[in-house]
């Protein structure tokens, strides 16, 4: 069966610091890869989605960006942090089902910018 | 107009009752919906896919209304353990794009 898994789960950082989140698929090829960012008490924000290795699509223009080295790995980063970039993370991954394609997610990562 | 739109809620109901909810698209040519349930601070996790002909499973039951482009989800004999924010997800095109409502709260008291 296929799990994905993100790490790390919570993480605290200051203003102006680097960030890496990383997420990995098993069980699937050449999934469609995705993050998402949900702020407090808000919906899901799409900021990533990828169809294959190095094809990444920017729905967001901010200070992050993600990259996949690998067909299932899928990396979100920035290299100065900013206050309004805390929120939960949510890596996902999408196969084609019986109605089209259905979308999964990891388990999240919950980020802090202090 | 937002592209899914849903009733942020609280629903607040006692054990036992039937709850529905709505959730509305604005694009007609959407073709596969979805219900997904978010627990406080967890992910979102299916919950059923919406088929042109309605469905079940237990005690919810899913429906989808193309000529007014809205689905519903029903909850009988509510328990406690289905508080949760309820999304309404539309995949527009069989594609990779998939567009969530912002979710409907549902508290299921004692």
């Amino acid at each position: 069966s296929q799990t994905i898994h993100q790490w790390p789960a919570t993480l605290v950082q200051p203003v102006g610091s680097p960030l890496s989140l990383e997420c990995t698929v098993e069980g699937t090829s050449n999934p469609n890869l995705y993050w998402y960012r949900q702020a407090a008490g808000r919906g899901l924000q799409l900021l990533f989605y990828s169809v294959g290795i190095g094809q990444i699509s920017s729905e967001v223009p901010q200070n992050l960006s993600a990259s996949r080295p690998q067909d299932r790995q899928f990396i979100l980063s920035s290299k100065k942090l900013l206050l309004s970039d805390s929120g939960f993370y949510l890596c996902a991954w999408s196969v084609l089902g019986r109605i089209g394609n259905t979308i999964y997610f990891g388990e999240g990562s919950w980020l802090t910018v202090v | 107009r937002k592209e899914v739109e849903q009733d942020p809620g609280p629903f607040n109901v006692p054990e036992g009752a039937t709850v529905a909810f709505n959730c509305t698209y604005s694009n007609s040519a959407s073709q596969s919906f979805f219900w997904y349930r978010q627990d406080c601070r967890k992910e979102p996790k299916l919950l059923m896919s919406v088929y042109s002909s309605g469905n079940e499973d237990g005690r919810f039951t899913a429906q989808l209304n193309r000529a007014s482009q809205y689905i519903s989800l029903l909850i009988r004999d509510s328990k406690l353990s289905d508080s949760a924010t309820y999304l309404c997800v539309v995949n527009p095109n069989y594609g990779q794009n998939f567009v969530f409502g912002p979710g409907t709260r549902l508290s299921v008291l004692p």
